[in-house]
């Protein structure tokens, strides 16, 4: 069965580096996001993203971040310089089209010290 | 603004219980969509049902059922006859309109956890 996969599954980074979460989605999919989980509370949209740009985004979604589609099957998010309120666990999802059936990655666990 | 409150953190029933999960939402929209995603200790999460807001019939799977009713804004899970493996976190979630994508704004979970 087709499944959203992430890398890495967890990493440990210092304040203030850039950090790089990769996605690949199932390939027939068009909508991709990015959703974040800080321990024990809820999940969280980042940002959406179709045909190539970003769709819509969040609040939390600052300057800091970013997403790329650089190959047509990876879908990266990245952090520029991350602060220790980063630390969550975040998940990405793909869906074929707009129905909210989000098939989403197992998460990769983002630690700042 | 769209929330979604589920209201029960946690519940502990016995094997073979019947559990219903709580969610109230709030939306201005008069079209949105309703989700519940379970989360198994595992980590991902796995969607089980969406329903828009023109539809109140309610919905029957195995042992899975969703009561919808607009009038108090709410969207009830109930897992019949529960198992061991139904031990998970529970999330209610809320996309409103007709938007390019899925945003949803998840409600802050349940954790059932089913005894054997």
């Amino acid at each position: 069965e087709p499944e959203v996969t992430q890398t890495p599954s967890h990493q440990v980074t210092q304040m203030g580096q850039e950090v790089i979460l990769r996605c690949v989605p199932i390939s027939n999919h068009l909508y991709f996001y990015w959703y974040r989980q800080i321990l024990g509370q809820k999940v969280e949209f980042l940002v959406s993203f179709y045909n190539n740009e970003i769709s819509e985004k969040s609040e939390i979604f600052d300057d800091q971040f970013s997403v790329e589609r650089p190959d047509g099957s990876n879908f990266t998010l990245k952090i520029r310089s991350t602060k220790l309120e980063d630390s969550a666990m975040y998940f990405c999802a793909s869906e074929i089209r707009f129905t909210g059936e989000l098939f989403f990655g197992e998460g990769s666990r983002l630690t700042v010290l | 603004a769209q929330k979604v409150t589920q209201a029960q953190t946690e519940i502990s029933v016995v094997e073979k219980e019947d559990v219903t999960l709580d969610c109230v939402y709030e939306t201005r929209d008069t079209t949105y969509y309703l989700f519940w995603y379970k989360q198994p200790p595992s980590g991902e999460l796995v969607f089980l049902i969406r329903r828009n807001s023109f539809d109140e019939q309610n919905e029957i799977s195995g042992r899975y059922s969703w009561n919808f009713q607009k009038s108090t804004s709410s969207f009830n899970f109930t897992i019949t006859a529960s198992q061991v493996v139904d031990s998970a976190v529970y999330f209610c979630a809320l996309s409103e309109g007709e938007t390019s994508g899925s945003r949803l704004t998840f409600g802050e979970g349940t954790q059932l956890t089913v005894n054997p």
